[in-house]
């Protein structure tokens, strides 16, 4: 069965300074992966996701995810945090029934 | 593109009401929706998996009496929470998938719904 940990339930990070959010999964199947961020009292907006293209998946507001075979990671990182990062971010992985299983979850702080 | 607009975002009601969440995909056909329930800083929970013209599927310890889900079109799903009590006040999302193979889903803003 597939699923999704989230090392570190809570990332504080310097304004300016690098992001990474860890995403590792389990899948049988060649995996369909997502990132996706919340913001307080909103719905998901997605990130980027890896359909077995390219392993550098480029996002949106800079951000980007390496897909890691060997590691079975998919981890997030941002070159340069800013204020507006500051958000609930969530790695997802498509299963074999279709359905859509979301990790636990990584709430990104960034201090000014 | 890709935009799904749910509806209402919030609402407060009394026991015993039956409150109806729609969900709207504005520019795309979506075959299949999804319904997820959220509760404070936890990840979504998945309910049941909506397709067009046929009954939802549900995810085991759902109730489907409680939460009724209706298909109707391309572009509307509706969850219909019946005779809701104070332990269903949640955060419910839903998201629509496009029909390509690994097509991320789209999500809708929630609705939080607060049970009195």
């Amino acid at each position: 069965a597939q699923s999704v940990t989230q090392l570190g339930s809570h990332v504080s990070v310097s304004e300016g300074a690098l992001v990474l959010l860890r995403c590792n999964y389990s899948s049988s199947v060649p995996p369909y992966l997502f990132w996706y961020v919340q913001y307080p009292n909103q719905g998901l907006q997605l990130l980027l996701k890896y359909t077995s293209a390219a392993t550098l998946v480029k996002g949106i507001n800079g951000f980007e995810a390496e897909f890691k075979k060997s590691e079975t990671s998919f981890h997030l990182t941002k070159p340069s945090a800013h204020m507006s990062d500051a958000a609930e971010y969530f790695c997802a992985v498509k299963t074999s029934y279709d359905k859509v299983i979301f990790g636990p979850g990584t709430s990104l702080s960034v201090i000014p | 593109g890709a935009v799904v607009s749910q509806h209402p975002s919030w609402v407060i009601c009394k026991s015993g009401t039956s409150v109806k969440i729609e969900c709207r995909s504005l520019d795309f056909q979506a075959t299949t929706m999804f319904w997820y329930r959220q509760f404070p800083k936890q990840s979504l929970m998945l309910m049941a998996t909506s397709n067009e013209g046929s009954k939802a599927t549900y995810e085991q310890g759902v109730e489907k009496d409680k939460f009724l889900i209706n298909h109707a079109s391309l572009t509307l799903s509706t969850l219909t929470v019946t005779s809701a009590h104070p332990e269903d006040s949640s955060f419910y999302i839903c998201s629509a998938r496009e029909r390509e193979n690994g097509a991320p889903q789209h999500f809708g803003d929630g609705t939080r719904l607060s049970i009195l």
